[in-house]
Formats: structure tokens, C-alpha cells, sequence
């Protein structure tokens, strides 16, 4: 258990909704990741934080927002969700350098309706 | 940047026998090279991962991988496979030295079922 909690763990939320999941890491690792998981394309990053307030964009990052305000949380917004983003989010963290693994939490199933 | 690609989506096996999962990748840069395991409704765990050294490497639950730099394969093996081996098998890199975010490229995924 790498200390990472990932909330809602279950979510269903309508069209044009805005959505916020959070991630949530007791190891004070540098690095925090979202990913989104889909059937036949594995995991993608959508955005990732490198430190408090430092984030950048990832492969699939339109329609999404981040935010760091804390070492330990790192929040994954969606402003307006769309069907498209219905999907299983998971959230990482590393220590970088050259502890170059990815620590995954248990994930977030988002149905958007 | 980099690519993976996982060209097995599904590998079923017997119980007993020795399996491959097959990955190769696509980069301009030197990588670091590692596989997940994830169990139903659950994360992503670390089998194994290369960094640099010995080309063999060993992992969690009787697993191994060869990196093969001229082939741009990292092939993950087990010589004899448990039911609970049953699980997907997600092959990642992520370019090495400093700058790169420690970002992860993942495969699509190889589904193993072991069948008694």
C-alpha cells in the first residue's frame, strides 16, 4: 500500500456537470500523475504536477484541469464532462530521480450520462 | 517521445506452463523500461522494472523480463504459471535522465488468463 486514497471511488454525474476527483498521498512523493483507463488504450496521462503549483499537460489533457495546492493533493477537474470522458481515472505518485517508479491508488470509475 | 506496443491483447495458458508477454517500444531517447500487473478492480502494482545493469531482470511473483536493446523489446516471462497469475499485464516506459517528469508511455494491455 503506497498511501494513496483516490475520492469518489464511484461516481455517475450528467452531461455538463462539472466533476472534481481528488487524490490524496501520505508518502510526500514529488511527483503526482492522473491517468485515464480505457479498453483497448491503456493507461493515458492526462496532466501531471511535479510539485506544489508546478503542473503540465499530458497526452490527453483537453477538457481537463488540475490543481496542487498542497504536496499531498492533487484534484483532476472536469469543467463541463461529456459522455467521452466517462472512464476509470487513476491517480500516481513517484519520488523521481532514480526511484523512477509509478505508485497507482485503487482508481475512480467515472460514468458520465 | 515514445510508443509501446503490446501486439497479444489476450494470452490464455494452462496452469503449469510457461508464459511470454511480449513488448516492444519505440523511442529516440534512452528509456527506462518497466511492467504492471493489474487484478480486477484494482490498481496498477509493480512486477519489475530496468534501469540500467544486467539485461535479465527479476521481479515480483516468479517474473522476469529481458531488456534487448537491439530488438527495442523488454519481453516479460514466467516459467509456470498460477491461476492467480490471471490479470493484466501493462508494459510502460518512460524516458531516462533528469527533465523527463518520470512520465509513463503504457502499452495497451495483455490480458492473461491461465486455465486449469
Amino acid at each position: 500500500d503506497a498511501g494513496i486514497t483516490q475520492s469518489p471511488r464511484h461516481k455517475v454525474t450528467e452531461t455538463g456537470t462539472p466533476v472534481t476527483l481528488r487524490c490524496h498521498q501520505t508518502e510526500n512523493h514529488r511527483y503526482m500523475y492522473w491517468y485515464r483507463q480505457d479498453p483497448g488504450h491503456g493507461l493515458r496521462l492526462i496532466h501531471y504536477s511535479y510539485g506544489v503549483k508546478d503542473t503540465d499537460k499530458g497526452e490527453v489533457s483537453d477538457g481537463y484541469s488540475v490543481s496542487r495546492s498542497k504536496t499531498e493533493d492533487f484534484l483532476l477537474t472536469l469543467e463541463s464532462a461529456t459522455s467521452s470522458q466517462t472512464s476509470v481515472y487513476f491517480c500516481a505518485i513517484s519520488l523521481g530521480g532514480a526511484h523512477n517508479e509509478q505508485f497507482f491508488g485503487p482508481g475512480t470509475r467515472l460514468t458520465v450520462l | 517521445a515514445q510508443s509501446v506496443t503490446q501486439l497479444d491483447s489476450q494470452v490464455p495458458v494452462f496452469e503449469e506452463a510457461p508464459v511470454e508477454l511480449r513488448c516492444n517500444y519505440s523511442s529516440s531517447v534512452s528509456v527506462y523500461l518497466f511492467w504492471y500487473v493489474q487484478y480486477p478492480n484494482q490498481g496498477l502494482q509493480l512486477l519489475l522494472k530496468y534501469l540500467s545493469g544486467s539485461t535479465l531482470v527479476k521481479g515480483i511473483n516468479g517474473f522476469e523480463a529481458e531488456f534487448n536493446k537491439s530488438q527495442t523489446s523488454f519481453h516479460l516471462r514466467k516459467p509456470s504459471v498460477h491461476i492467480s497469475d490471471t490479470a493484466e499485464y501493462f508494459c510502460a516506459v518512460s524516458p531516462s535522465g533528469r527533465g523527463g517528469g518520470n512520465k509513463l508511455t503504457f502499452g495497451t494491455g495483455t490480458q492473461l488468463k491461465v486455465e486449469l
